[in-house]
């Protein structure tokens, strides 16, 4: 099971407003991440998170939030976002993290299926 | 400075021949491709990866060979299935990091 879910499928938002993306994965996964996709381009990193810690914040502006409760749980949380932060926001884990082990498959990053975000 | 591409935008293809999708990378701090495949509005889905100490690597249909010499690493498909239409991204993470660096994609279209 290679499986990542994500919650919710669409959201659309005002700027004042406050809303959270949700993600989950059962896998045992040590390592979590999200990315953002703006249309025709690829997936750029924002965060990552190992052992339910921070460990890479790409410069993400602080309108932008992450949490980890726990192992399998990884939140964004949104506050104050202006219309060029509409986008798809993808989440992504994988079991391993690099510098633990020689690489291997286990560095594989599976992906959820995305939130569409559209900011008015 | 994009580290990853796909110079390919699109690709067409007859159904049952063989798709070749190709994708050229510059930092020689690589150490591992993949390739996903995305339709529109969904996640990618992981189909298969190497890693930069093999050459080849084959999973059913879908084979990928890696040139460390030419930085230069291909996906071979085939037979090619109408199903296989979709955008195919190559992928690469550094030696000693986890952030996965994309290519801008390359969009197979599979004639039935």
């Amino acid at each position: 099971d290679t499986e990542v879910t994500q919650t919710p499928k669409h959201l659309v938002m005002g700027m004042t407003n406050k809303k959270s993306l949700k993600c989950e994965q059962h896998m045992g996964h040590r390592a979590m991440y999200w990315y953002k996709q703006k249309a025709k381009k690829p997936p750029e990193l924002m965060f990552v998170y190992s052992y339910e810690k921070l460990s890479i914040n790409e410069s993400v502006p602080s309108r932008f939030s992450p949490e980890c409760p726990n192992s399998s749980l990884l939140n964004l949380h949104l506050h104050a976002l202006q219309p060029e932060d509409s986008a798809l926001y993808l989440c992504a884990s994988s079991y391993t993290l690099a510098g633990e082990t020689e690489r291997t498959s286990t560095d594989t990053q599976y992906f959820g299926p995305g939130t569409r975000l559209t900011v008015l | 400075d994009q580290q990853v591409k796909q110079n390919s935008p699109s690709l067409s293809v007859q159904e049952g021949r063989i798709s070749i999708l190709n994708c050229d990378y510059t930092n020689s701090m690589f150490d591992y491709f993949l390739w996903y495949k995305k339709y529109p509005a969904e996640g990618p889905t992981f189909l298969i990866s190497i890693s930069s100490i093999k050459d080849k690597n084959e999973d059913g249909r879908f084979t990928v060979f890696l040139n460390k010499s030419a930085k230069h690493l291909s996906l071979h498909i085939v037979p090619s299935q109408p199903g296989d239409s979709a955008v195919y991204f190559c992928a690469a993470l550094l030696t000693g990091a986890n952030n996965l660096f994309f290519g801008t994609g390359t969009r197979l279209t599979v004639i039935p």
